[in-house]
């Protein structure tokens, strides 16, 4: 069973730049998450998805950070403008059970 | 307010069995409890959940009392490779759902020293 995907693994812009994140979930899994970890920190959920609909938002930083989950499946997080505080790892993840599945993270880097 | 509170670190040497407590004195009537096992540069991994009494599966058991304002994870005869940060999670099912809430707390950074 493939797991999670996410891309890119690695990205470095400049301070007010916009990024956008990809994931592609395991295949029939309805929830999808996404987090932000800084380094040393608990991952914090920024995101989550049941289908294409919204679950909980309510820690998504809504004026620069925006998401979305076309037909269920895929899912685009993006950042417009990047602070240096957005500095982190960016983990999706899926499930449809107990158990959710994380993907590698992309590692961001605001310079 | 934090929903749970975890030992920050912990050591333990090869072979012995490492208990890690969590308290969550508000847990809900609908939360379960779940733990994940994140090592550096890699995403958290499942290693169990539970809702009350004790869970056991291939890698770890759990322990919930009856007032299940605390769990224990319960690791048997830890090896170098169980160095990680160990994460407990309180939350409820999604409706319609048979996914959770993940909401992460700080977690636990075993160290397993040979």
């Amino acid at each position: 069973e493939a797991g999670v995907a996410q891309s890119p693994r690695y990205k470095i812009i400049e301070k007010r730049q916009s990024v956008a994140f990809w994931c592609n979930p395991i295949s029939g899994h309805a929830t999808l998450y996404w987090y932000q970890q800084i380094l040393g920190q608990g991952p914090k959920l920024l995101i989550q998805f049941q289908n294409n609909g919204v679950v909980d938002d309510s820690q998504l930083p809504k004026d620069r950070f925006s998401a979305e989950r076309l037909k269920g499946v895929d899912s685009t997080l993006k950042i417009q403008p990047a602070k240096l505080e957005d500095s982190a790892v960016y983990l999706c993840a899926s499930s449809s059970t107990a158990e959710a599945f994380f993907g590698q993270g992309t590692r961001l880097t605001v310079v | 307010l934090a929903k749970t509170t975890q030992p920050i670190s912990m050591d333990s040497y090869e072979g012995q069995e490492v208990n890690i407590t969590c308290s969550h004195n508000n847990i809900a009537t609908n939360d379960y409890i779940t733990w994940y096992q994140q090592f550096p540069s890699q995403g958290p991994r499942f290693i169990i959940q539970g809702y009350k009494t004790k869970v056991t599966n291939e890698v770890a058991s759990l322990f919930i009392p009856a007032d299940r304002k605390s769990s224990t994870l319960s690791l048997p005869r830890v090896s170098l490779s169980d160095t990680a940060v160990y994460y407990c999670l309180v939350g409820d099912r999604l409706r319609g759902a048979g996914s959770y809430q993940l909401t992460f707390g700080k977690g636990t950074k075993l160290s397993v020293i040979p």
